[in-house]
């Protein structure tokens, strides 16, 4: 877990502003992924990725923006056509974009709050 | 797409009890059910998963159970203790690659001693 790093913990934004949150790793895994956590909702997939330069959309894309130009990075962009952003954010990472290596590594995450 | 449906949201249980979380799934394709602890402001960690080709994993104090024919897996925490009071996360592969998982909503799990 302490490979996978996120910033900042905290985050602050005004409403119509965009805003990225950035997730690093040194594991040298392939896939990484993107989750926002509200409480009593779980974790919802809002992007994931399985290799440079690929990205997939998850279950709530809307209003969010990704890339992947480095392996080791995956930073989210919260646009401000995301009406509700005030939530948790967490990143993973997983070793291979396979069945058989999918063990999730998650990030501490960043608290972004909507002022 | 897949959906991942988990009960209970809360579950209170005395030291030394033993607590079962169930989930369904929708997605017969899923092949990849992980369970996930997360404890009060930290991240989410595997505590055991489970493929699509065993019915059963042990792994000390934890079990889980797959039934693939109606598309749903449990956990099991025996001689519940204090430290396991956290939140847990099952999970779903959405995909035969089993690359992206769609998770539960919850279980908050209160051990009182």
């Amino acid at each position: 877990d302490g490979g996978i790093t996120q910033s900042p913990k905290y985050l602050f934004r005004k409403e119509g502003q965009n805003v990225t949150l950035s997730c690093e790793q040194n594991l040298n895994h392939d896939a990484m992924y993107w989750y926002r956590q509200d409480p009593g909702q779980g974790l919802r997939l809002i992007y994931y990725s399985q290799i440079v330069n690929d990205f997939q959309k998850g279950d709530i894309a809307e209003g969010y923006s990704v890339s992947r130009e480095k392996k080791e990075s995956f930073p989210l962009t919260v646009t401000s056509a995301q009406k509700n952003p005030t939530a948790f954010y967490l990143c993973a990472s997983s070793m291979r974009a396979t069945a058989f290596y999918n063990e999730q590594f998650f990030g501490p995450g960043t608290r972004l709050t909507v002022l | 797409g897949e959906n991942v449906e988990q009960h209970p949201s809360t579950l209170s249980v005395q030291e030394g009890d033993s607590a079962v979380i169930k989930c369904t799934y929708s997605d017969s394709a899923s092949n990849y059910f992980p369970w996930y602890k997360q404890e009060l402001g930290k991240r989410p960690q595997l505590i055991i998963d489970i493929r699509s080709n065993v019915g059963e994993k042990k792994d000390q104090r934890i079990a889980v159970t797959l039934n693939k024919t109606a598309k749903h897996f449990s956990l099991h925490i025996t001689e519940t203790q204090p430290e396991d009071s956290a939140v847990y996360f099952c999970a779903a592969s959405a995909n035969q690659a089993g690359t992206a998982l769609i998770f539960g909503k919850g279980t908050t799990l209160s051990v009182s001693s």
